[in-house]
């Protein structure tokens, strides 16, 4: 079965700080996507990637950019971390457009 | 339901009984999926239905579609302890990369 992996379940930043979250996936998926989840609003899209270098905006990507070098890994990356982004970060990937997403666990970020 | 006004927000049932969840959308879909997530945890894939198809069994899953309506239902029949999760829809939007989520349904299975 797929396997998308995210580097930590918990992390703690302070305002100010550049934070990086990492997503693997072992299945050779075109496309990767980061979510943010916060309570009453759902899940919002951030970015998503279609392929090695490609990158779209989603619905929030204010304060937020992405790297997809290889394949199978694609960061996100706070350049300044800010209280408001405190949240739970989700990373999903699937295997062609329209499909099934597949979720890692999630990383909880609280930025101090 | 989700993505919209929820309906409901919450549910709780006991087990064995059979619980339905509501999901509106607003915009021409490719498909519509339905997720699971276990509290503090990434979502479970569980049922995928195209916009041709009007209902869809997996399990105990039972899984409707009203294009007309622009809804769906998600029907859990017999339901078990394990069954408490949160539950999500996601609309696929013809024509973009987007998968659009409902903020949730919360089922809890009471033993």
């Amino acid at each position: 079965d797929v396997k998308v992996t995210q580097s930590s379940r918990y992390l703690v930043k302070r305002t100010g700080e550049k934070v990086f979250l990492e997503c693997v996936q072992d299945m050779d998926h075109e496309n990767m996507f980061w979510y943010r989840q916060d309570p009453g609003l759902g899940l919002r899209l951030i970015y998503f990637s279609y392929d090695v270098k490609m990158k779209e905006k989603g619905d929030i990507p204010e304060g937020y950019s992405v790297s997809r070098e290889k394949k199978e890994r694609f960061s996100l990356i706070l350049e300044s971390a800010s209280t408001n982004q405190t949240s739970m970060y989700l990373c999903a990937s699937s295997r062609m457009y329209n499909e099934k997403l597949f979720f890692g666990s999630g990383t909880q970020l609280s930025v101090l | 339901s989700q993505q919209g006004e929820e309906d409901p927000q919450a549910l709780s049932i006991q087990e064995g009984e059979n619980a339905t969840m509501n999901c509106s959308y607003k915009t021409s879909i490719n498909n519509l999926q339905w997720y699971r997530q276990n509290s503090g945890r990434g979502l479970v894939h569980l049922i995928l239905i195209r916009s041709n198809e009007r209902e869809k069994h997996s399990g105990r899953l039972r899984v409707t579609l009203d294009t007309s309506k622009k809804s769906s239902s998600l029907l859990i029949t017999a339901s078990r302890a394990a069954d408490t999760a949160s539950y999500f829809c996601a609309t696929v939007t013809s024509g973009t990369y987007k998968y659009i989520f409902g903020t949730g349904t919360r089922l809890k299975v009471l033993a």
